[in-house]
């Protein structure tokens, strides 16, 4: 079995300061984790993906992610964040053939 | 690559009428998915196909919800009768396998 808990619903943050999104996750077996980016009335995007090779992964609009074994965790972060940043997120978990298991999401505001 | 086409965008009906909404994946992909997204809820996966070949159903509501992929590049997901519990964005999402799947922009269904 597996699954995925976004620690915050809502995280709020000042343009221009550090994003930390927060996600840890259960599997049986090694793990490929995604990222995945909703905006407005807007279809999913993903962000990035970690699939057993580097831990650190970098993805698209300056984030990235960081597979940590030890904590199960792959919390996305970015140094600096922008207005276009503000959107939904959602962690997602997938081992072998087993279709993506996705987070509650956590929506991510920026304020000016 | 036009990336996943969904047909309609908007669709708003009343209770008891039947509601197909369309699904083109993208060219290649060999899993089509169907995904249900509401406030309440959040994202649901509703089924799910392998070679046009349903996998895993358990997540149909009931037997309202059907599903059809009569070939690779089409897929169907069928309410009849619709009724305002099932008010919510229709995603359909395709991918070369199960992982990394692409999402299309959605259907926002309403029933009145």
């Amino acid at each position: 079995a597996q699954s995925v808990t976004q620690l915050d619903s809502h995280v709020s943050v000042s343009e221009g300061t550090p994003v930390l999104l927060r996600c840890n996750y259960s599997s049986s077996y090694s793990p490929s984790l995604f990222w995945y980016v909703q905006h407005p009335n807007k279809g999913l995007q993903l962000l990035l993906k970690y699939t057993s090779a580097a831990t650190l992964v970098k993805g698209i609009n300056g984030f990235e992610a960081e597979f940590k074994k030890s904590e199960t965790s792959f919390h996305l972060t970015k140094p600096s964040a922008h207005m276009s940043d503000a959107a939904e997120y959602f962690c997602v978990v997938s081992s072998g053939n087993t279709p993506l298991v996705f987070g509650k999401g956590t929506r991510l505001s920026v304020i000016a | 690559d036009a990336g996943v086409i969904q047909s309609p965008r908007h669709e708003v009906t009343e209770m008891g009428q039947e509601v197909t909404l369309r699904c083109k994946p993208i060219s290649g992909h060999n899993s089509l998915f169907w995904y249900r997204q509401t406030m309440m809820r959040g994202l649901e996966l509703l089924i799910y196909f392998n070679n046009n070949v349903p996998i895993d159903d358990s997540g149909m509501p009931e037997d309202r919800f059907s599903a059809k992929m009569p070939n690779a590049s089409f897929s169907t997901l069928k309410i009849q009768p619709s009724e305002p519990r099932d008010s919510a964005v229709y995603f359909c999402a395709s991918s070369l396998g199960v992982l990394e799947q692409f999402f299309g922009p959605g259907t926002r269904l309403t029933v009145l």
